[in-house]
């Protein structure tokens, strides 16, 4: 089955830098890539998606990168703020199977 | 209703009882998984059904862990004769399935095994 790798599992940035959390999968057939939010004490919530199809999409501050010969695909938040703390998971989801595979996640905290 | 529903919101239970869990998935989703999230760590698959289609159970630790859902509404998941090791928050999420991925979560509950 699938396996995703997530690093690192703890980023420290100051508020307005810039933080990148990288995500490696196992399955050439995956083709779908979210992105999920989790805040203290609060429910995962989907923050950015994208397909195998497209190699780069971008929402405001967030963007996500996907490099499919290299199995890996990257979060990238620009010009943090406070409220950007909390723990981040990628998933994949196999073309064979349907459900998605989780990283074990990253818990960023933005340094006022 | 309004979101993805999951109850109780707590279970404490004492070794080698059982326990039922049960979600209430937003209306017209198709899609359901459960997913266990141990402390401090990410999201372990467990189930996930597809209309009528026959559940992905390959996420299923043991034979003590099941889970049943009738058509595309409630689900119920069962852990029997629980273990210490099953005290966790076990998440549910629905989907509008097919090529709509985007999973919406419910709170979780949050299951402790004495």
């Amino acid at each position: 089955g699938e396996n995703v790798e997530q690093h690192p599992s703890t980023l420290s940035v100051q508020e307005g830098d810039s933080a990148v959390i990288k995500c490696t999968y196992s399955d050439s057939a995956s083709n779908y890539f979210p992105w999920y939010k989790q805040e203290l004490g609060k429910r995962p919530q989907l923050i950015i998606d994208i397909r195998s199809n497209v190699g780069e999409k971008k929402d405001q501050r967030i963007a996500v990168t996907l490099n499919k010969t290299a199995k890996h695909f990257s979060l990238h938040i620009t010009e943090t703020q406070p409220e950007d703390s909390a723990v981040y998971f990628c998933a994949a989801r196999s073309g064979s199977a349907r459900q998605l595979t989780f990283g074990s996640g990253t818990q960023l905290t933005v340094l006022p | 209703g309004a979101g993805v529903s999951q109850s109780p919101s707590n279970k404490v239970t004492e070794k080698g009882k059982d326990v039922e869990l049960r979600c209430d998935p937003i209306s017209g989703h198709t899609a359901l998984y459960w997913y266990r999230q141990r402390l401090g760590q990410g999201l372990e698959f467990l189930i996930y059904f597809q209309g009528n289609s026959a559940p992905d159970k390959s996420g299923l630790p043991s034979d003590r862990f099941s889970a049943e859902r009738t058509g595309e509404s409630v689900s119920t998941l069962t852990i029997q004769r629980t273990q210490q090791e099953d005290s966790a928050v076990y998440l549910c999420a629905s989907s509008l399935g097919r090529l709509n991925e985007k999973l919406f979560f419910g709170s979780g509950t949050q299951l402790s095994v004495l």
